[in-house]
């Protein structure tokens, strides 16, 4: 049973560019969740998709956009980037399913480095 | 949102039982405390789970005293490869519809020496 994959594993842009990242979520999961996680620090969340849908969003700028495809998968997208914007992007996945046991799978990140 | 409070960092030997403890004095009635591992360059491992009492894995116990304003991870007989960053989280699970954001501190850093 494959876990929690992202692609790329590693991203170079420069400032002004676009990227974009992907996630494919943990068999039978159908939520996931992204989240930015700067040098020494614990991860920031970015926003939640649920049912192709932006459930909750973080603290962060219009410049952070998301996609949940019918398959469950998920895109991040940002915008413009910024210096500031090199982080390590983890994405998460979970199932619904009301019980007090979910739990959010994470993948092993993308390492984008904004030059 | 409850906030937690945990040390920066810990030493530790190899064989040597850790105990991981954590402040979340405003946690609410619908709270769980979760515990995740991480080593660089990867993301967050789910390690343990509780509501309150007890709670053992195969990897770890989690305490939680009566009034659940605390919790410690006990980690046994540790080894090199335990070395990593070990986060308290404290919210609702997620329930799909409005829940499940995870709120990360900077973490507690392990260290454990042979």
């Amino acid at each position: 049973d494959a876990g929690v994959t992202q692609s790329p594993t590693h991203l170079i842009k420069t400032r002004g560019q676009q990227v974009t990242l992907r996630c494919s979520p943990k068999s039978g999961h159908d939520t996931v969740s992204w989240y930015q996680q700067a040098l020494g620090q614990g991860p920031q969340f970015i926003f939640q998709y649920y049912e192709e849908e932006e459930r909750q969003r973080g603290n962060f700028p219009d410049r952070f956009s998301g996609h949940q495809f019918p398959n469950y998968s998920s895109e991040l997208n940002v915008n413009a980037l910024l210096l500031g914007d090199s982080a390590l992007y983890l994405c998460a996945s979970s199932l619904s399913s009301g019980l007090p046991t979910d739990t959010q799978y994470f993948g092993p990140g993308t390492r984008l480095t904004v030059l | 949102l409850a906030k937690t409070t945990q040390p920066i960092s810990m030493d530790s030997y190899e064989g040597q039982e850790v105990n991981i403890t954590c402040s979340h004095n405003n946690i609410a009635t619908n709270d769980y405390i979760t515990w995740y591992q991480q080593f660089p360059s990867q993301g967050p491992r789910f390690i343990i789970q509780g509501y309150k009492t007890k709670v053992t894995n195969e990897v770890a116990s989690l305490f939680i005293p009566a009034d659940r304003k605390s919790s410690t991870l006990s980690l046994p007989r540790v080894s090199l490869s335990d070395t990593a960053v070990y986060y308290c989280l404290v919210g609702p699970i997620n329930r799909g519809s409005t829940l499940g954001r995870l709120y990360f501190g900077r973490g507690t850093q392990l260290t454990v020496w042979p």
